[in-house]
């Protein structure tokens, strides 16, 4: 295992298109994270998942984001009618849900440009 | 609310020197964790070190210490003997026990280790 996976590295879009990023967490860990950052701030929480439940959602996840876990597997976070603000770092993470205070395995990031 | 605040946006230290990254929270919480993570340049972000809440001694990983004052609700970071390899973003973050393991981080602190 070679740890979390995000792809794609970054995307540039234009304003009003939509996009889907792809996170593959460490295999045995059941919880997934997604987070967004900006650039000089720390990550901002975006929504979890344990298994493919969908557990928590942050007021910062408008109508225009998705994210989802089939099968608790691989998660996608899509972003529709992309809007400038929507650029950021894109991060993903996973842990185990009795280890969270072991703390996360992150991924590398989908950075976003929105143009 | 809970939140987590880092006063220093940026930091500089000599090689070999040692330099404390401060870090204070909020929470009404008793029992909780604390993390502090290091994000290099275009890098993912990885955790350097952890504590317990209800643990009093402070932590330690080899260069890499805290002071973990829970009355005073602050948790700074020690790097002994500077390392090149040191310079990064530092972000410390906090998991409130019974909350889903949802990370709160702070805005971050960026370190640049001199040669």
């Amino acid at each position: 295992d070679t740890g979390v996976s995000q792809n794609p590295r970054h995307k540039i879009t234009k304003r009003g298109q939509n996009v889907t990023f792809r996170c593959d967490p460490i295999s045995e860990h059941n919880r997934l994270y997604w987070y967004r950052q900006t650039l000089g701030q720390g990550p901002e929480f975006l929504t979890y998942f344990q298994n493919e439940a969908q557990l928590e959602k942050s007021r910062l996840l408008s109508d225009r984001f998705s994210a989802e876990r089939p099968k608790g597997s691989f998660s996608t976070l899509e972003i529709q009618r992309t809007e400038q603000g929507d650029s950021a770092m894109y991060l993903c993470a996973s842990s185990l849900a009795g280890g969270t205070h072991y703390g996360y395995t992150f991924g590398s990031g989908t950075r976003l440009t929105v143009v | 609310a809970q939140t987590v605040t880092q006063s220093q946006p940026e930091m500089s230290v000599q090689e070999a020197e040692t330099v404390t990254l401060s870090c204070t929270y909020d929470t009404s919480e008793n029992n909780y964790y604390l993390f502090w993570y290091k994000q290099p340049p275009s890098r993912q972000m990885i955790l350097v070190i952890r504590q317990e809440a209800y643990k009093q001694q402070n932590a330690t990983e080899n260069r890499f210490s805290v002071n973990f004052q829970k009355a005073a609700k602050s948790f700074s970071l020690k790097i002994s003997d500077s390392q090149l390899g040191d310079t990064a973003m530092y972000f410390c973050a906090f998991i409130p026990y019974n909350q889903g393991g949802k990370l709160i981080f702070g805005q971050g602190t960026e370190l640049s280790v001199k040669p």
